[in-house]
């Protein structure tokens, strides 16, 4: 079976940090960029980074609102990737998914990880 | 940053209608458009990519056309279980960016 599973959210004060990891299986982890998506309760998607499989140089990217605040990694050994959230802000509350990205579309998603963002 | 907008926001529809979403780009985003159904509590599912390729395993009854900045997803037949949000997303450019959604209440 095709899986992503995430773990690492949590309740975190604002200025915190949170590292979140996903473990993926039944796939060829080390082949795939691998994503971060997040939801706002209530809201809709946004994307928030990637990081590229070594044929594309593990390169990453974030979206603006996280830039020098999270950073995205994986470790190809255990088929893992992580976001490292820091200086969390409330608006930073969201259910996080892990998703590969194939052809610019996400086709699997894992089940999420819950983080907020409150004193 | 590649905006996409949704229309309708909501659509209510009875057990075997066909209805379509719009969904419409700031810029030209070629064929990078990617269609997703979400049902509360559980994260999204990919229907198509590529503007019209249908993801495997998902029903024929959703199709998708368009390319440019406008594009539609239609659902023939609609059932009960097509009760759910749906989310363009476009993949031309970083940030990837998805529409605002659509409610389908069937």
């Amino acid at each position: 079976e095709v899986r992503l599973v995430e773990s690492g959210g949590d309740l975190v004060q604002p200025g915190g940090s949170q590292k979140l990891s996903c473990v993926g299986s039944g796939f060829m982890f080390s082949d795939s960029d691998i994503h971060w998506v997040r939801q706002a309760p209530g809201k809709g998607l946004e994307w928030v980074a990637r990081i590229g499989s070594k044929a594309h140089n593990y390169a990453t990217i974030y979206v603006e609102s996280v830039k020098g605040r999270f950073i995205i990694s994986r470790d190809d050994s255990k088929s893992t990737a992580y976001l490292q959230a820091n200086s969390l802000r409330r608006e930073d509350t969201a259910m996080y998914y892990c998703v590969r990205g194939v052809d610019d579309a996400f086709d699997i998603w894992g089940q999420g990880t819950l983080v907020t963002v409150s004193s | 940053d590649f905006q996409l907008t949704q229309s309708p926001s909501s659509v209510s529809a009875s057990v075997g209608e066909n209805v379509t979403v719009t969904c419409r780009a700031s810029q030209n985003i070629r064929s990078w458009l990617a269609w997703y159904q979400q049902k509360p509590g559980t994260p999204p599912k990919l229907l198509i990519f590529a503007t019209s390729r249908l993801q495997r395993g998902v029903s024929p009854r959703f199709s998708g056309r368009g390319s440019g900045t406008d594009f539609t997803l239609t659902i023939n037949g609609l059932r009960p279980e097509d009760s759910a949000t749906y989310y363009c997303q476009q993949g031309q450019r970083v940030p990837f960016t998805f529409g605002p959604g659509t409610k389908v209440d069937v």
